[in-house]
């Protein structure tokens, strides 16, 4: 049984800096691109970033981009999200998803683990 | 940006009864379109993918149509467990979902 368990998440000062984690369980991690995906309270579901599944590519969303990384270690079956630069509109629950596909990365995420809270408040 | 809308944003039935949603692209998609079931305080769960595919472990009632940029969730007949929020999700480009559609009970 797949399981994805984030962590990291907090309390954060606008500007401050955070680093989420995304620990994966019951599959090859190393088969498949990994994203993260964010839900501001009561609000809908927003892509941030997607890894693939060696790491050699990544890319995000334009509301994120220069200020968040996306990272993954393999041997520890370990996805990261660092986040600089936070601001309020970035408060959110943060979701890691693995892609569809072994090998690939379709966009389409069939596990998703049960998310992290970040708010950004002064 | 690939925007994608869904209708209505709740829609009331009945136990028993048949729910029908629909989702939109502002551009064509192909078949490259996935719904997502979510109840509240839980994380998304996937139901359909490739337009028509179901998930796995995706009870029969649950089924999807549709390409380019018109799509369907059906479902046949609602389950007590079936009330929730339905996302649908374009993955032809940079993913991107809908505002999703409530159901709740009539």
């Amino acid at each position: 049984q797949v399981q994805l368990v984030e962590s990291g998440g907090g309390v954060v000062q606008p500007g401050r800096s955070l680093r989420l984690s995304c620990a994966a369980s019951g599959s090859t991690f190393s088969s498949y691109a990994m994203h993260w995906v964010r839900q501001a309270p009561g609000k809908g579901l927003e892509w941030v970033a997607v890894i693939s599944y060696d790491g050699r590519n990544n890319y995000y969303a334009d509301s994120v981009k220069g200020r968040f990384t996306i990272s993954r270690d393999n041997s520890k079956n370990t996805l990261y999200l660092q986040m600089n630069s936070l601001r309020a509109e970035d408060t959110a629950v943060y979701y890691c998803a693995r892609d569809l596909l072994v090998g690939a990365t379709t966009g389409g995420l069939d596990y998703w683990g049960q998310g992290t809270l970040v708010t950004v408040s002064s | 940006e690939i925007v994608m809308t869904q209708s209505p944003a709740t829609l009331s039935v009945s136990p028993g009864e048949r729910a029908t949603l629909s989702c939109r692209a502002s551009q064509s998609v192909s078949s490259n379109l996935a719904w997502y079931q979510q109840k509240p305080g839980q994380a998304p769960r996937l139901l359909i993918y490739g337009a028509s595919t179901r998930a796995t472990g995706i009870p029969a009632r649950f089924s999807g149509s549709g390409s380019g940029t018109e799509f369907t969730l059906t479902i046949s007949s609602l389950q007590s467990e079936d009330f929730a929020v339905y996302y649908c999700q374009q993955y032809n480009n940079w993913p991107t979902f809908g505002p999703g559609t409530k159901v709740d009970i009539k």
